[in-house]
């Protein structure tokens, strides 16, 4: 069975720090996804990963997926309030004709 | 980037009654959908795999006889809730890949039930 684990469920940081948020999985996948969720909302991707040592950014947000260690992080540059969100990584499964196994989330609030 | 679009966006209905909720790709066919049920402060849990032209397949502990899911066109995908209760009160979530590209998934924006 895939799991797939975040780690910190919660975070509270002041604006302009920085954070990194982990995610583990447990059997081999080549597609590691990043989502963000505001409250009431559904999915915003923000990054697909697909290899081993990609890395991405976007704005304040960089991912990098280590596949050998099955080891995403999602690295937060300089927090500001609008990064406040629930974010999701996700891993594809292939034994569920590729649907996605999600972490339990990440509750993001920055705060002044 | 693809679109899904999902209808309604919001259902509050009474016990015991059913509700149908739709997902549709707007701008590209999907020959595979899928739906996930949200928890209030949880995560996403796949309830099923939608298939055009072939049953679908569901997750364990998910009733399909409850649950139905018709897979009408590659660009509708059906989920209907049968004789719903309070417990079916979720945020229910469609995706679809695009044909061909697995590592593209786009999901709906979400249908609020309610069962009072």
């Amino acid at each position: 069975e895939l799991k797939v684990e975040q780690n910190p469920l919660f975070l509270s940081m002041q604006e302009g720090k920085n954070y990194t948020i982990y995610c583990n999985y447990s059997t081999t996948s080549d597609r590691l996804y990043w989502y963000r969720q505001d409250p009431g909302k559904s999915l915003e991707s923000l990054f697909v990963l697909l290899s081993n040592g990609a890395v991405k950014q976007e704005g304040r947000l960089m991912a990098s997926l280590d596949t050998k260690a099955r080891l995403s992080t999602l690295h937060i540059t300089a927090a500001v309030h609008d990064l406040s969100a629930t974010y999701f990584c996700a891993v594809l499964n292939s034994n569920s004709g590729y649907a996605l196994n999600f972490g339990k989330g990440t509750s993001l609030l920055v705060t002044p | 980037g693809a679109v899904v679009s999902q209808h309604p966006s919001w259902v509050i209905c009474k016990s015991g009654t059913s509700v149908k909720i739709e997902c549709r790709s707007l701008d590209f066919q999907a020959t595979t959908m899928f739906w996930y049920r949200q928890f209030p402060k949880q995560s996403l849990m796949l309830m099923a795999t939608s298939n055009e032209g072939s049953k679908a397949t569901y997750e364990q502990g998910v009733e399909k006889d409850k649950f139905l899911i018709n897979h009408a066109s590659l660009t509708l995908s059906t989920l209907t809730v049968t004789s719903a209760h309070p417990e079916d009160s979720s945020f229910y979530i469609c995706s679809a890949p695009t044909s061909g590209r697995r590592d593209e998934q786009f999901f709906g924006p979400g249908t609020r039930l309610t069962v009072l």
